[in-house]
């Protein structure tokens, strides 16, 4: 069945530096990938998403990029702050018969330490 | 109105109980959906429903038991639950059951199974 992988499970950075973290999917029909940040206490909430005929994708410190031959998309967080303590998901979708599933990732937990 | 609102936010229910989940959203979007969120996992697709027909059930126990009673609800009936169905329980709808795009998630309804 569809499968989405995502590294590192935990992730320790100093504020200010970049956080990166990686995924890959084994569905080729996935034609959406969206990342969701989950904070303590509350649902998923969507930060960006890159649809797979776009390679990359930035909003201000946030940015995705997409490599669908070889089925690799990444998060790329700059200059983090305190704030983006978090659990982060990736996730891939693909159209199925009377709607789209959406499968996560494991998760990854973002520590920025002041 | 871009919020999903989900009651009750806690529930405690014995093994032998009948409870319902709810679900409530205002944006106009004709896809809803359940999750099942276990501690430090991601959520796992549970239900479906597109333009208020069920359209995927990813093969979950009859125990529980969704309802779409029209576009802006979204119920979850539990019935003779185990205690390892104690989880976090994540509703979200989607502009539309097509196309893949932004779920939008409620902050959750914690079930505990005694």
């Amino acid at each position: 069945g569809e499968n989405v992988e995502q590294h590192p499970s935990t992730l320790s950075v100093q504020e200010g530096d970049s956080a990166v973290i990686k995924c890959t999917y084994s569905d080729s029909a996935s034609n959406y990938f969206p990342w969701y940040k989950q904070e303590l206490g509350k649902g998923p909430q969507l930060i960006i998403d890159i649809r797979s005929n776009v390679g990359e994708k930035k909003d201000q410190r946030i940015a995705v990029t997409l490599n669908k031959t070889a089925k690799h998309f990444s998060l790329h967080i700059t200059e983090t702050q305190p704030e983006d303590s978090a659990v982060y998901f990736c996730a891939a979708s693909s159209s199925n018969t009377g709607g789209f599933k959406t499968i996560f990732g494991a998760g990854t937990r973002l520590f920025v330490k002041a | 109105d871009t919020e999903v609102t989900q009651t009750p936010k806690h529930l405690v229910m014995g093994m032998t109980n009948k409870k319902s989940l709810k679900c409530e959203q205002h944006m106009g979007h004709r896809a809803m959906y359940w999750y099942k969120q276990k501690a430090k996992k991601p959520p796992e697709l549970m239900f479906v429903y597109s333009y208020e027909k069920l359209s995927i059930n990813e093969s979950v126990p009859s125990r529980f038991s969704p309802e779409c009673p029209n576009s802006s609800l979204l119920n979850l009936h539990l019935h003779a639950l185990q205690p390892e169905d104690s989880a976090l329980y994540l509703c979200a709808s989607s502009q539309s059951g097509g196309a893949p795009g932004e779920l939008f998630f409620g902050e959750g309804s914690r079930l505990t199974v005694l």
